[in-house]
Parts: structure tokens; C-alpha cells; sequence
């Protein structure tokens, strides 16, 4: 079976930095995607990571740990438009994508 | 570029009524989904299709029909509306979703009363 999960809402302040965890149990699993969804809108792509270890894109950075089924997104310097809900999603045999219940980040000026 | 692009965007229905979405992409993908989003339980998987004329059940598939006659459309068919079926619907498409991204269409916001 598949199960992902997030912490459903957390806050942080423009400026900071914060963390979003997400732990998976899935099987056929080849890696981890990130995306960003604004309210209203569809989910947008931020990262992937198929190989244990910090992948770093601008203000977001995206880890890995393939043994302890745990991944985390990094967002620096927070932005008023970093509001937003972030989806972890696991790939299911290479057939489709299985996503977790999102975690809402309210950033507060 | 269009990319994944879905109709209707929103849409009211009576219980019992049919209706069908329709999703159609131009980046020439093999791999087409159907989700529906509730609040607090993220995107859930209704059908899948890895190809033309193939199609595949995901985890909430009750309720729901689907067809890929074309590679380009996926359509997604609601038989009997229920209540229950009141969702935000999202089609995407991957290359193999082994290694790529999915792109999301703008959402199909139906109500059914």
C-alpha cells in the first residue's frame, strides 16, 4: 500500500526559513516530488529527488533519505507568495503519482 | 503552448444527472490522470492512463468511467452524479512518471446538488 504524510498547516514569518516534512511508505517507489499549489489554482512542479541528499534550486532546496523514507522542503527567505499549500508526491511502480494531504504554509508579514 | 487544458471549469449538476470532463494536453504524453481534491485529503487518484486505449483504476475510482480514444484526450464520465462526487476535478500528463513531473490542467470545480 501507499501512504504518505505531511503536517497538515505550519506558519512562519516573511524573512524566515522553514521546513516542511514528509514521510512515505510506498512500494515501487523511484523517487520524490515536491509541488506548490496557490489557493485556487493547480499544483505547480518544484522538485524531484531520486537520490539520497539536498538538491538546492534558488530559495527552495528539496532531501532525500531513501533508508528512512523522509524527505523535507526548504524554503528560504520567505516571501509574502510562498502562502500556499505543499504537495509530496511518491511515483507508484512508474504508472502514476500517489500524493500526500498537502501542508497549507500561511507566511505572516 | 497550451499544455493540459480541461472543460468545463466549473459546473453544476442535479443528483443523478451524467456528465463528462474533458482533458486534452499537446505535449504528446503517454501518461494521463484524473484527481479529485477534497479539503484536508489532498489529490486522490480516480483512473489512470498509461497510453492510447489503455486505462487503469486508481484509488477512488467508484462513480467514475474513462476513456483515452486519442492519445491527446483523456475524458473522464460521471454516469449517476451524487452529492458525495461534489470535488475539484484535475487532469495531468507525464512522460514516465518514474523520473518526470506531471502538468496539471486548471481544475474542473463541480458541485452536485
Amino acid at each position: 500500500g501507499q501512504n504518505i504524510d505531511q503536517p497538515t498547516e505550519m506558519t512562519a514569518t516573511e524573512g524566515a526559513i522553514v521546513q516542511i516534512n514528509c514521510t512515505y511508505q510506498t512500494s515501487g517507489f523511484n523517487g520524490l516530488f515536491w509541488y506548490q499549489q496557490h489557493a485556487g489554482e493547480a499544483p505547480t512542479f518544484l522538485s524531484y529527488n531520486v537520490l539520497d541528499g539536498l538538491e538546492e534550486k534558488g530559495r527552495f532546496s528539496s532531501f532525500l533519505s531513501r533508508s528512512k523514507g523522509y524527505s523535507y522542503l526548504l524554503l528560504k527567505e520567505l516571501q509574502m507568495k510562498d502562502s500556499a499549500s505543499y504537495l509530496c508526491a511518491a511515483d507508484n511502480y512508474g504508472q502514476n503519482f500517489v500524493f500526500g494531504p498537502g501542508t497549507r504554509l500561511s507566511v505572516l508579514p | 503552448n497550451a499544455g493540459v487544458t480541461q472543460t468545463p471549469k466549473f459546473r453544476v449538476l442535479k443528483t443523478g444527472q451524467s456528465m463528462t470532463l474533458l482533458c486534452a494536453q499537446d505535449m504528446n504524453h503517454e501518461y494521463m490522470y484524473w484527481y479529485r481534491q477534497d479539503p484536508g485529503m489532498g489529490l486522490r487518484l480516480i483512473h489512470y492512463s498509461v497510453g492510447e486505449g489503455t486505462t487503469a483504476k486508481g484509488e477512488v475510482p467508484d462513480g467514475y468511467n474513462v476513456s483515452r480514444l486519442k492519445k491527446q484526450n483523456f475524458l473522464l464520465g460521471l454516469e449517476s452524479a451524487a452529492p458525495s462526487q461534489t470535488s475539484v476535478y484535475f487532469c495531468a500528463s507525464s512522460y514516465y512518471p518514474g523520473n518526470t513531473e506531471a502538468f496539471f490542467g486548471q481544475g474542473t470545480r463541480l458541485t452536485v446538488v
